[in-house]
């Protein structure tokens, strides 16, 4: 399965930009990445997903490397409750039969 | 809109016992995953299933693991006999073109 490496924690500071990096190198030109958090005690929680263009939303944005073999999350201005893990995933498959295969995640810490 | 819902939130049976995971898709959503969550781990994918048709069960522990999907709505996953590194959170997620959406999970503890 197509794996994503990212690293195993962060730390940043209230109030400031956070860039979350992912490498996809083995990415086919199907897969779709998507970026998903986790709170403690809850379910991973849809952030964003692109295919080759940079995408925003109102809650992140996502820039994705020309190559697609890498790509960024980008939260604007971090609060306290954005500290969670972070998913960096490849959506895999054919229509129908598309699923997410998950790596360890970065734990982002943020600082008052 | 209602999200995915899962009962029970949690769970402890002593090993060799059965138990068994109830979801509840978002309305609509054809498509319905099982993941397992060790402490530490990210989720790895038990099952999943395209309306009531297994899609993908490549890692499902076959001899003990069982799901079914009734009339391609909810969800049962099923262990039997348990065993002490069954314990893990198990989420049930659903999609329809976007997402998956994820539901908050059972919390299953094997003493």
């Amino acid at each position: 399965d197509a794996k994503t490496t990212q690293p195993n924690s962060m730390e940043s500071n209230e109030e400031e930009p956070v860039h979350l990096p992912c490498n996809h190198s083995t990415i086919s030109g199907t897969d779709y990445i998507h970026w998903y958090r986790q709170l403690p005690s809850q379910g991973p929680e849809y952030v964003i997903h692109g295919l080759t263009s940079n995408v925003n939303n109102r809650m992140a944005s996502l820039a994705i490397a020309e190559d697609r073999k890498s790509s960024t999350l980008i939260l604007h201005r971090a609060t306290l409750r954005d500290a969670a893990v972070y998913y960096c995933i490849l959506r895999i498959g054919i229509q129908g039969a598309q699923k997410l295969v998950f790596g360890q995640g970065t734990r982002l810490t943020i600082n008052p | 809109e209602a999200g995915v819902a899962q009962s029970p939130r949690y769970k402890i049976i002593e090993k060799r016992q059965s138990v068994a995971f109830w979801c509840n898709p978002i309305s609509g959503h054809a498509t319905l995953y099982w993941y397992q969550q060790i402490l530490g781990q990210g989720p790895k994918l038990l099952i999943q299933f395209q309306n009531n048709g297994v899609v993908d069960d490549s890692q499902l522990p076959k001899d003990r693991f069982s799901a079914e999907r009734l009339k391609g709505v909810d969800s049962t996953l099923k262990i039997q006999p348990a065993k002490l590194e069954d314990s893990a959170v198990y989420l049930c997620a659903s999609s329809l073109g976007r997402g998956p959406f994820f539901g908050p999970g059972t919390r299953l503890t094997v003493l």
